[in-house]
């Protein structure tokens, strides 16, 4: 069964610095990977995805993740944060068969400080 | 463009009480999944439904059934409810075809048991 982890519960950091937010998976398949963004009290919105093709992927609000196959990561990260940013970052990976759940990490919660 | 909804948005409950919640799926869409999250926790996968059968089936307890009609939507159905099963329920829908392992998710019914 696949499975991910996220190492970091919080990440705080000051509003237009860089941030990375680090996700391992573990699969003996080939998986498909993403990361969703969690604002209060709302749904869970795709910031990006990873299918295939180049491993550096760009997503909304100016977020990339890079899938490195050899170290399983699919780490998030942005050059420089809003306050607007503030919410919890969920990676997921579903299997490359049709219909398959997603399965979460236990997510980040970004914090940015003005 | 249309998206998942679901209902209700919030439901409040007692103990040993029922409830159901509602799900509509995004048009043409086949698959239905559901997601339970509890407090500052990652959404668990449930259960999901293809073309009105079940298709995968998680961490849902046996207090707990699902279904979906034929028009796609799904209905979650919980029985005597429990003060742990205060959480945020998620329906998400993908479409077999075109597979790309997204899945798109509602606002989600937030349950408060009493």
């Amino acid at each position: 069964a696949q499975s991910v982890t996220q190492l970091d519960s919080q990440v705080p950091v000051f509003e237009e610095a860089p941030v990375e937010l680090r996700c391992n998976y573990s699969s003996s398949v080939s998986v498909y990977l993403f990361w969703y963004v969690q604002y209060p009290n709302q749904g869970l919105q795709l910031l990006l995805k990873y299918l295939s093709g180049s491993t550096l992927v760009k997503g909304i609000n100016g977020f990339e993740a890079e899938f490195n196959k050899s170290q399983t990561s699919f780490h998030l990260r942005k050059p420089s944060v809003h306050i607007s940013d503030t919410a919890e970052y969920f990676c997921a990976v579903s299997l490359r068969s049709s219909g398959d759940k997603l399965t979460f990490g236990t997510g980040t919660r970004l914090a940015v400080r003005p | 463009a249309a998206g998942v909804i679901q209902s209700p948005r919030h439901l409040i409950k007692e103990k040993r009480e029922t409830a159901t919640l509602k799900c509509y799926p995004i048009p043409r869409h086949d698959t239905v999944y559901w997601y339970q999250q509890g407090p500052g926790q990652d959404p668990q996968f449930l259960i999901s439904f293809y073309e009105k059968m079940q298709s995968d089936k998680g961490s849902i307890p046996d207090r707990f059934s699902a279904q979906q009609f034929s028009d796609y939507h799904s209905e979650l159905n919980m029985s005597s409810l429990e003060l742990g099963d205060s959480a945020l329920y998620f329906c998400a829908s993908s479409h077999d075809r075109g597979w790309t392992g997204e899945l798109f998710f509602g606002e989600g019914s937030r349950l408060t048991v009493l």
